[in-house]
């Protein structure tokens, strides 16, 4: 059984330009969560996803980031105009159910923003 | 609003010797808790975690913890140390409401193991 699968596992992009990550959860997960690690800092949440619907945002910037997960595909974590204070492990987790399923984790795209 | 504290950002034990991570946390309700190992480039493991019942809680490769509420710790422990549970260990609380596994965790704790 393939686990969570995050592409690419390595980014790296010059400021000002568009980054893209891709989360494929589970088989069988509905539910996914981007999560954020800054170096020699634990993980931050960032958003909550069902399929075609954002459930929590909270933890998102304000302004440059956006997530989606649609019917068909991938999740997707767009950063637009990335900054050099965006250079990150970001880390995808899938659960079935809304309830404290414990969350199955990605192996991360780490961004590297030059 | 919930937090965790790891104490410790590094650990160092010897091979054969005691693991103790410690985690205290803060919640307005019950928590459920959790303790994940995280490998050199690589995501986060589920070791064990802590809902409802049985304090003492035994997960994978050999570790437990105990919730103790009077204390709000929830350390990770494990009696004899390996090699390859050289790693990273990050300690999370999620309230048992809503978005449940909406998680916070704590700074993470590295642990090193020596000969």
């Amino acid at each position: 059984n393939a686990g969570v699968m995050q592409n690419p596992r390595h980014l790296v992009r010059r400021r000002g330009q568009e980054a893209r990550l891709r989360c494929s959860p589970m088989k069988g997960h509905s539910h996914v969560y981007w999560y954020r690690q800054l170096p020699e800092e634990g993980l931050k949440f960032m958003v909550y996803l069902q399929k075609e619907n954002i459930i929590d945002e909270s933890g998102m910037p304000k302004e440059r980031f956006s997530a989606e997960f649609p019917k068909e595909g991938p999740s997707i974590l767009r950063i637009q105009q990335v900054v050099r204070g965006d250079s990150a492990a970001y880390f995808c987790a899938s659960s079935p159910l809304r309830d404290n399923s414990p969350l199955h984790f990605g192996n991360g795209t780490r961004l590297t923003v030059t | 609003a919930q937090s965790v504290t790891q104490l410790g950002s590094h650990v160092s034990v010897s091979e054969g010797a005691l693991v103790l991570l410690r985690c205290n946390y803060s919640s307005s309700v019950p928590p459920y808790l959790f303790w994940y190992v995280q490998y050199p480039n690589q995501g986060l493991q589920l070791l064990l975690k802590y809902t409802t019942g049985a304090t003492l809680v035994k997960g994978i490769n050999g570790f437990e913890a105990e919730f103790k509420k009077s204390e709000t710790s929830f350390h990770l422990t494990k009696p004899s140390a390996h090699m390859s549970d050289a790693a990273e260990y990050f300690c999370a609380v999620s309230d048992n409401t809503g978005t449940a596994s909406k998680l916070t965790f704590g700074t993470g704790t590295r642990l090193q193991v020596t000969l």
